[in-house]
């Protein structure tokens, strides 16, 4: 069984912070997601890394994928209000001869102005 | 172009019935997955259809149940229905299987009271 574990799965700090959010795994994953969730809708892709030690910036996110490709991590630099949501890792692997996606619990952030 | 649309978007029933939700997926996208989401264990895999057959299924009992239609859009059904099947649903439409670049709708909230 895949299981990913994220950490913190609560975080609330002040506008302006920085963060950084942990998605871990003993599995293999051949990539990583990380979606962000907001209260009352479904989660949105925000990007998918394929190369282990790979680094992608979305503006002020920046991802980064485990050499390994067993983990990963969200970083958020000058969090605004906009930032706050449930945000996701989901790892894509072979199960049983099928791809499979398997999801974290989720870190839950409050930006507060 | 339109995004997921799941319908309806909130819903009560009463322990023992039975509910069937929809999903449309953006026009072109043959994969459906279908999840769900509550507080304690995250996103749970229920199964994935694509071109109107079953790929793949998640640990689930037997009163979950789903289809796709030609048209890619997919239903799926609980039957007599437990307080703990409260969740909200998910479906995500790709354009292949293997959850590569999932597109979430807003979700199904089900409340079984």
């Amino acid at each position: 069984t895949q299981l990913l574990e994220q950490s913190p799965q609560f975080l609330s700090i002040q506008e302006g912070e920085n963060l950084t959010v942990y998605c871990n795994s003993s599995s293999v994953f051949s990539s990583l997601q990380w979606y962000r969730q907001e209260p009352g809708e479904g989660p949105v892709l925000l990007v998918t890394v394929v190369t282990g030690g790979e680094v992608k910036k979305l503006k002020r996110l920046t991802f980064q994928f485990g050499d390994a490709r067993k983990d990963s991590s969200l970083h958020i630099t000058a969090a605004q209000t906009g930032d706050t949501g449930l945000y996701l890792c989901a790892g894509v692997g072979e199960s049983g001869g099928y791809q499979k996606v398997t999801f974290g619990i989720g870190t839950k952030l409050q930006v507060i102005p | 172009k339109a995004g997921v649309t799941q319908t309806p978007r909130y819903l009560i029933k009463t322990r023992g019935q039975q509910v069937t939700l929809s999903c449309s997926p953006i026009s072109g996208h043959r994969s459906v997955s279908w999840y769900q989401q509550t507080p304690g264990q995250g996103l749970q895999f229920l199964f994935e259809y694509f071109s109107e057959t079953q790929r793949n299924k998640g640990n689930f009992p037997g009163r979950f149940s789903g289809r796709q239609f030609s048209n890619s859009r997919s239903e799926m059904n609980v039957s007599t229905l437990e307080l703990g099947d409260s969740a909200l649903y998910l479906c995500a439409s790709s354009l292949w299987t293997g959850g590569i670049g999932y597109t979430f709708g807003s979700g199904t909230r089900l409340t079984v009271v």
